[in-house]
């Protein structure tokens, strides 16, 4: 069965720092797909980012970047320079290859950015 | 771009009352998902639908049943609502194939109290 893992259940900063959130995951499938989703205050899941396992390639899409490591099966997300409206849950899920197989997600991490 | 909706936002029940969730995708996907989100938790699925006319359980069924009306919709039943249903459900599609193939897209979430 598969698991993620988010440890870190809530992050204070103040703008402009940089966070990085932490997403470990376990699974014995050779294909499987990475996601990282953003919850705001107004409650919707916001889909980020999605990576799958035999990419490991980081990805930057502005202030944020993914840091995707098999070797010690991490996902983790970073924000640069964060901001006020990065406030939010964020979540690591985990969705094995084939038709319909079920996102498993972590806890989740709120993260508070205040001025 | 209307993506998944679901309806109601926002219901009370009482105990022992029936309710019927709805959900509809634009996107022409084949799979389609029923979550619940509750506090420290992250999401669980209840029910999934690989394809149209195909339903089977998640983690958490007990309590539900859903029914895949046709390729664009599915709905989350009720029948008899007690307090631990309590909840925010969100609905969910999702495509194998394509350039957003594998990524679940959420509606922006039910929230249901029992009392």
């Amino acid at each position: 069965a598969q698991k993620v893992t988010q440890a870190q259940t809530e992050i204070s900063v103040v703008e402009k720092e940089d966070v990085t959130l932490d997403c470990v995951y376990e699974t014995r499938d050779t294909t499987y797909y990475l996601f990282w989703y953003k919850q705001p205050p107004s409650g919707e899941l916001v889909f980020l980012i999605r990576r799958n396992s035999f990419d490991e390639q980081n990805e930057i899409s502005g202030r944020y970047s993914w840091n995707f490591q098999k070797s010690t099966s991490s996902f983790n997300f970073t924000i640069t320079a964060s901001q006020v409206v990065d406030s939010a849950v964020y979540f690591c899920a985990l969705r094995l290859g084939g038709t319909a197989s079920k996102l498993t997600f972590g806890t989740g991490t709120r993260l508070q950015v205040t001025l | 771009n209307a993506g998944v909706t679901q309806t109601p936002k926002f219901q009370v029940l009482k105990t022992g009352q029936s309710m019927t969730l709805q959900c509809a995708q634009d996107m022409n996907h084949n799979s389609m998902y029923w979550y619940r989100q509750d506090p420290g938790m992250g999401l669980r699925l209840i029910y999934y639908s690989a394809s149209e006319g195909t339903t089977d359980k998640g983690e958490v069924p007990n309590g539900y049943n859903v029914s895949r009306l046709n390729k664009r919709e599915f709905s989350l039943r009720l029948e008899s609502a007690a307090p631990s249903q309590t909840s925010v459900y969100f609905c969910a599609s999702s495509e194998v194939f394509g350039s957003s193939g594998n990524t679940i897209y959420f509606g922006e979430g039910s929230w249901l109290t029992v009392v």
